[in-house]
């Protein structure tokens, strides 16, 4: 299976404060992909930095990779309320494997 | 595209009861995975399909559970005869294979079985 382990397991921030999120991984990737999960609904793919890239941003998502570490970052910029939710990574290739999640990282931006 | 969409949104059903979750991935599609999520396991994979095929169960927890794939636009998840311990959301989620294999979800079906 490739599946991601977040860290921490849970993150409480005062609003406008900036959110970092880690994920380790142990084997050789195609793409590495991060989701969120809003209380009660499905995951929703966030962004998505391919085994090439080194950074990527996305409005006030920065996502980094490091494949000689095995690791990955999710920074939230400026945080809001609104991004209160759980938080998960997971290994991608161009294959039919499937997505394996870790637990997640819950986030909690207090206003 | 209306997304994956599941049903039903919620099913209270009692010991010993067949119950019956339903998915409609999205069109175009070829991957289908079943994945139950709980707080103490978090979310696991039970199943998934390549263009209808079933291809690995392994992450099915028991005989009880069983999954189909008839056509590409619908898929099926039967728990038979159902148990408390099968409480839980189901998502069903699809994907495109290619160079970006991102995954859409469903919104779930919550079990709960009493």
């Amino acid at each position: 299976s490739q599946q991601g382990e977040e860290d921490p397991q849970a993150l409480s921030i005062q609003e406008g404060e900036n959110a970092t999120m880690n994920c380790s991984y142990k084997t050789s990737i195609n793409n590495l992909q991060w989701y969120r999960q809003n209380s009660g609904r499905g995951l929703v793919h966030l962004i998505l930095i391919r085994s090439n890239e080194r950074e990527k941003h996305s409005g006030r998502l920065r996502v980094t990779l490091d494949t000689s570490k095995k690791s990955s970052s999710l920074l939230i910029t400026a945080s809001r309320a609104a991004d209160t939710a759980s938080y998960f990574c997971a290994e991608g290739n161009s294959g039919n494997t499937p997505l394996v999640f870790g637990k997640g990282t819950r986030l909690s931006v207090i206003a | 595209d209306a997304g994956v969409i599941q049903s039903p949104r919620h099913e209270v059903t009692e010991m010993g009861q067949e119950v019956t979750l339903r998915c409609k991935p999205i069109s175009g599609h070829n991957s289908l995975f079943w994945y139950r999520q709980t707080m103490m396991r978090g979310l696991e994979l039970l199943i998934y399909f390549n263009n209808n095929v079933p291809i690995d169960d392994s992450g099915m927890p028991e005989d009880r559970f069983s999954a189909k794939m008839p056509n590409a636009s619908f898929s099926t998840l039967k728990i038979q005869p159902s148990e408390p311990r099968d409480s839980a959301v189901y998502f069903c989620a699809s994907s495109r294979t290619g160079e970006r294999t991102e995954a859409f979800f469903g919104q779930g079906t919550r079990l709960t079985v009493v």
